[in-house]
């Protein structure tokens, strides 16, 4: 079973739209998620970390539940610009190799 | 403080060279890791360590070799290159005992022909 798992998409939406995304991940010991953006043929960069409690940075807000081992990504009020791949990053401390992620939620906003 | 520096950007092999792909980070960071991205395809790990002088084997490692002489540097090395190994490879660093957040390269691009 893959440490952590995201439906590839890809999600096609008009400017405007909310759009969410949700990642599964396998391992309870698991301690920090992030989501990261990659745009294509570019490095993934970090888009924002996911806090227990949920947090927010402007159109996008990102949740975690525990109980259910899964992370959400809501952008809402889509522009041209949030065209990208978001991958999902699950770190868990006790592993050697610590960090897992998805692979990836492709995204295309249409005008 | 230039973060994850990976070179070459670009390289064409034919089959059967090898080369080096470069990775340098200034931050300090013990966790190094080398990621292979094929064409619509997520990342796969290559190799990773933990710190210099240690190394181990991720998902992908058949063809490839690695060594971490010193914290700052972690080449990963290509023998006998075969087309399946064309790819966008990308090195990444974090620091576990701080924000576990991994900082990438820009990546390499490589085509066996």
């Amino acid at each position: 079973r893959k440490e952590v798992e995201q439906d590839p998409g890809p999600f096609n939406v008009p400017e405007g739209a909310t759009v969410a995304f949700n990642c599964t991940y396998s391992n309870s010991a698991s301690q920090s998620f992030f989501w990261y953006r990659q745009d294509c043929r570019k490095e993934p960069k970090l888009l924002m970390s996911v806090y227990s409690s949920g947090n927010e940075d402007g159109r996008f807000t990102a949740q975690l539940n525990r109980a259910s081992q899964y992370i959400s990504l809501l952008i809402r009020d889509s522009k041209l610009s949030d065209s990208a791949t978001y991958l999902c990053v699950v770190n868990i401390p006790a592993g050697a190799n610590n960090l897992f992620f998805g692979t990836g939620t492709r995204l295309t906003v249409i005008p | 403080n230039a973060g994850v520096t990976q070179t070459p950007k670009f390289r064409i092999l034919k089959i059967g060279q090898s080369m080096t792909l470069q990775c340098a980070q200034d931050m300090n960071h013990n966790y190094m890791y080398w990621y292979r991205q094929d064409p619509g395809m997520g990342l796969k790990l290559i190799y990773y360590s933990v710190g210099a002088g240690i190394t181990d084997k991720g998902e992908v490692p058949n063809g490839y070799n690695v060594s971490r002489s010193t914290t700052e540097d972690f080449p990963l090395r290509l023998e006998l290159a075969a087309p399946s190994q064309t790819s966008v490879y990308f090195c990444a660093s974090s620091d576990p005992k701080g924000s576990p957040e991994a900082f990438f390269g820009q990546g390499t691009r490589l085509t066996v022909v």
